[in-house]
């Protein structure tokens, strides 16, 4: 299976800051990853598709980039509500495998 | 607005089989495939498998050969099935819908609706 490793594994960053998460794939997956925010108690939500497509309803705020094997989720002005857990999935070859997780704390 | 709401055993002993189902509503079940994942108290996320809208599934094979995934076409809802089941299983499982853009191969696919996850808990 693919493995998809997340850097860091948690931050802490204030109301404002520029966040960049990475993501790196153990092989090629093409641009076949998405972002995922999860809330504690709640379900992930979509934020990024095909490495860089916002989501519908998703803040501008946020973006993707990438391809190949190395990708970035980028939040480029830190919100209250943006704190949370955010984990990247790729979805080019099964098993679909996520990263073990990025936990974004106030600082 | 789609939802999907899930429904299913929450405890479980050792070597049963846990069996969850999803229901769709507010949008197309037949245009879409569909996935679960579950995610350990305090840990990370893990793909179980899907099904697709031909009816085929994939499965993680990290669960061998204990996951069965099915739909049921004229209720708009598909099922989970995990046999002999272990401490190990203990986990928020989740139903979701797979979206996704170009066909394959050059598919790309996301999960753009969640169940509201139920936890189910393996103990003795």
């Amino acid at each position: 299976a693919i493995q998809m490793t997340q850097s860091p594994s948690s931050l802490s960053a204030s109301v404002g800051d520029r966040v960049t998460i990475t993501c790196r794939a153990s092989q090629y997956i093409r641009d076949n990853l998405g972002w995922y925010q999860q809330k504690p108690g709640k379900a992930p939500k979509l934020l990024i598709y095909a490495a860089a497509s916002l989501q519908s309803g998703v803040p501008s705020r946020f973006s993707g980039s990438g391809s190949a094997t190395d990708f970035t989720l980028t939040i480029s002005s830190l919100q209250p509500e943006d704190f949370a857990t955010y984990y990247c999935l790729q979805d080019y070859t099964y098993p679909w495998t996520f990263g073990q997780g990025t936990k974004v704390e106030i600082k | 607005q789609v939802l999907l709401q899930q429904w299913g055993a929450g405890l479980l002993k050792p070597s049963e089989t846990l069996s969850l189902t999803c229901a769709v509503s507010g949008g197309s079940f037949s245009d879409y495939s569909w996935t679960f994942i579950r995610q350990p108290p305090g840990k990370g996320l893990e793909w179980i498998g899907d099904l697709h809208h031909s009816g085929s599934t994939n499965h993680n094979p990290s669960l061998k050969s204990r996951v069965t995934i099915s739909m049921d076409t004229s209720k708009n809802q598909f099922s989970l099935k995990l046999s002999s089941v272990t401490a190990a299983d203990t986990a928020i499982y989740y139903c979701a819908r797979v979206g996704g853009i170009a066909p394959p191969p050059r598919r790309r696919s996301y999960l753009d609706y969640w169940g509201q996850g139920i936890l189910v808990t393996v103990a003795s």
